[in-house]
């Protein structure tokens, strides 16, 4: 059963506009969520994180929004930039256990 | 260089082989963790270490899954008579911290892609 959702397998942006991934998780005791960006044949490489207790965190052109109530996260890129272009993935872990828990990834391709 | 390094990048093994899949983690860090990833799936739990004791490993498929960190530091995932199931990306990262702290990032390797046929 997948805990962390990405329903959009890719999503195609002009270079300049606004990026928007999103992620749904199902597991309430979700408190700490991160994203990852990977590119082909490396693995992937932490982006930003947010814990439970925030519904915002920015870091340059990346902003993740949290809304704990719906379970939903979303990772926003402005400007988007074609080195943009990668597979995001979402992450989330609970307080208890060891396993962070991905998402199956959205392929963003900024569109020079 | 200072990052997590796997090895090998690849690996074609016949099927009923078995096959050994190396993680350099960052010096010092406490925690290591072995994922798969599937074609087109995300990252999928295997294994983790809290140095060198294996303190989870829930996610490991069959009992033809074995992994090791003896001295807290380097770590072997091996898989035994290999299946076509098992062709996937096997990805190791390290963490500064334990997971007792629900903090702080996963450091990934570039991970060991295994073919099994």
């Amino acid at each position: 059963d997948q805990q962390v959702k990405q329903n959009s397998p890719s999503l195609s942006v002009q270079e300049g506009r606004i990026s928007i991934l999103n992620c749904d998780y199902t597991n309430s005791m979700f408190d700490y969520f991160l994203w990852y960006k990977k590119y082909p044949a490396e693995g992937p490489t932490f982006l930003i994180s947010i814990s439970s207790i925030k519904d915002k965190n920015e870091d340059g052109r990346f902003t993740v929004f949290l809304n704990k109530s719906a379970k939903h996260l979303s990772l926003h890129i402005v400007p988007s930039q074609p080195g943009d272009s990668a597979v995001y993935f979402c992450a989330a872990s609970a307080p208890t256990g060891n396993q962070f828990y991905f998402g199956t990834g959205t392929s963003l391709t900024v569109i020079p | 260089g200072a990052g997590v390094s796997q090895s090998p990048r690849y690996k074609v093994a016949k099927r009923g082989q078995d096959v050994a899949l190396r993680c350099d983690p960052i010096s010092g860090h406490v925690s290591l963790f072995w994922y798969q990833q599937a074609l087109g799936q995300g990252p999928e739990f295997l294994t983790y270490f809290q140095n060198e004791a294996q303190l989870d490993k829930s996610g490991l498929p069959s009992d033809r899954f074995f992994a090791e960190r003896p001295e807290g530091s380097v770590s072997t995932l091996k898989i035994q008579r290999t299946q076509q199931e098992d062709s996937a990306v096997y990805l190791c990262a390290s963490s500064p911290v334990g997971r007792t702290l629900n903090t702080g990032e996963l450091f990934f390797g570039e991970g060991s892609r295994l073919t099994v046929l």
